[in-house]
């Protein structure tokens, strides 16, 4: 079963306006990851946040996570064109000292010029 | 560095047809992972190799092996293939002790 799942499952905004996407899991995590997606590719990494932060700045995404609640948010200021994608949480599942991770479904922002 | 490169990028099978999809990474990564991608499920975690030498299952692991051949490369095999392996299959590869995966460009494969 997934771990973590996004909403809104699909987004569009214009360009300039903030766009924010939310995660929720189940179980108790280490940290939680943000990547992203570009249509036809591979997932990229973007963020990565520890369970003991509450807070993280990167350019111009901003991630918060509530261990009480199980959820953190992504979000990206002053939206281009460019960071039309789909955008995915992972959480960290740890077994025999090996790092795995289970992605959620993904939330699919469109920004429009 | 090319990081993480897959082969095939396309492949179309019969049901019934075996196939080896390949994976390398060159940044001398320890651990590598198979997912595949469906419509609306995410990626989820078919297989992975914490280390040379081993592997281990992961979330949906029935109709495939896999092969560490060596730290590089992490070959996924459909023995006999079946419409419900039908998606984007994408393998990783993170560094020891460390949480970041790096993704290859996915192979995109359809059963017949």
């Amino acid at each position: 079963s997934q771990q973590g799942e996004e909403d809104p499952q699909a987004l569009s905004i214009q360009e300039g306006e903030n766009a924010t996407m939310n995660c929720s899991y189940k179980t108790s995590i280490n940290n939680l990851q943000w990547y992203r997606q570009n249509s036809g590719r591979g997932l990229v990494h973007l963020i990565l946040i520890r369970s003991n932060e509450r807070e993280k700045h990167s350019g111009r995404l901003r991630v918060t996570l509530d261990t009480s609640k199980k959820s953190s948010s992504l979000l990206i200021t002053a939206s281009r064109a460019a960071d039309t994608a789909s955008y995915f949480c992972a959480t960290d599942w740890r077994t025999s000292g090996t790092y795995k991770y289970i992605f959620g479904t993904g939330t699919r922002l469109k920004v429009l010029a | 560095n090319a990081g993480v490169t897959q082969t095939p990028k396309f492949q179309v099978l019969k049901t019934g047809q075996s196939m080896t999809l390949q994976c390398a990474q060159d940044m001398n990564h320890n651990s590598m992972y198979w997912y595949r991608q469906d419509p609306g499920m995410g990626l989820r975690l078919i297989y992975y190799s914490a280390s040379e030498g081993t592997t281990d299952k992961g979330e949906v692991p029935n109709g495939y092996n896999v092969s560490r051949l060596n730290k590089r490369e992490f070959s996924l095999r459909l023995e006999s293939a079946a419409p419900s392996q039908t998606s984007v299959y994408f393998c990783a590869s993170s560094a020891l002790g460390t949480d970041t995966q790096y993704f290859g460009p996915g192979t995109r494969l359809t059963v017949l």
